[in-house]
């Protein structure tokens, strides 16, 4: 199982250009999460889907979009990107197996390191 | 107020030293807690949940008291590798159970 990976690792954008970063999963988890993380900051929620075809709302979701299409599949918009969204963007998947403690397994991917200039 | 809070250190000590870390909570009704390490530039992973009797993997021990919303992790006989982040983290009761970050406390062990 390759678990979550995340492409692109590393990208360069201008200002006003659009990119998606897209995240996949082959641990068949129903939660997918999108974060990013800045110096001095804690990791914020940006949006998160709790199944196929189905997303919301984090705590820091303006100038972001995303899409579950596929299970497997977590996809990170940028319409027109700004300098203030250069961060490291880190998915997350989780899975609920009956029995266990909601929110227990949390795994992350490797993380997209994204500068807008 | 942030809903998770560190100390962000940076704490240095020499290996063999023990080191404890300490972290508050905003929302009384938080039902998950955990330790998360992470690596320079690299994703977090999870140490360690939290659980209300405390325990203990290893070397590291956790504990938890939900009256004062403090969570701690002790790390005994440092070792080099240790190095790392540790972050803090309440499960968020809503937002698809996603979790709620610290910021982070940096520990630096030196030889």
């Amino acid at each position: 199982n390759a678990g979550v990976t995340q492409t692109p690792k590393f990208r360069v954008l201008k200002t006003g250009q659009s990119m998606t970063l897209l995240c996949a999963q082959d641990m068949n988890h129903e939660y997918m999460y999108w974060y990013r993380q800045d110096p001095g900051m804690g990791l914020r929620l940006i949006h998160y889907s709790v199944g196929e075809g189905t997303t919301a709302k984090g705590e820091v979701p303006d100038g972001y979009n995303v899409s579950r299409l596929k299970k497997q599949n977590f996809l990170l918009g940028l319409e027109s990107a700004a300098p203030s969204q250069t961060s490291v963007y880190f998915c997350a998947s989780s899975y609920f197996p009956s029995g266990r403690r909601k929110g227990e397994t949390q795994y992350f991917g490797p993380g997209t390191r994204l500068l807008v200039l | 107020r942030k809903e998770v809070e560190q100390d962000p250190g940076p704490f240095n000590v020499p290996e063999g030293a023990t080191v404890a870390f300490n972290c508050t909570y905003s929302n009384s009704a938080s039902q998950s807690f955990f330790w998360y390490r992470q690596d320079c530039r690299k994703e977090p992973k999870l140490l360690m949940s939290v659980y209300s009797s405390g325990n203990e993997d290893g070397r590291f021990t956790a504990q938890l008291n939900r009256a004062s919303q403090y969570i701690s992790l002790l790390i005994r006989d440092s070792k080099l590798s240790d190095s790392a982040t540790y972050l803090c983290v309440v499960n968020a009761l809503r937002s698809g159970y996603a979790l709620n970050f610290g910021k982070g406390t940096s520990l630096l062990v030196t030889p």
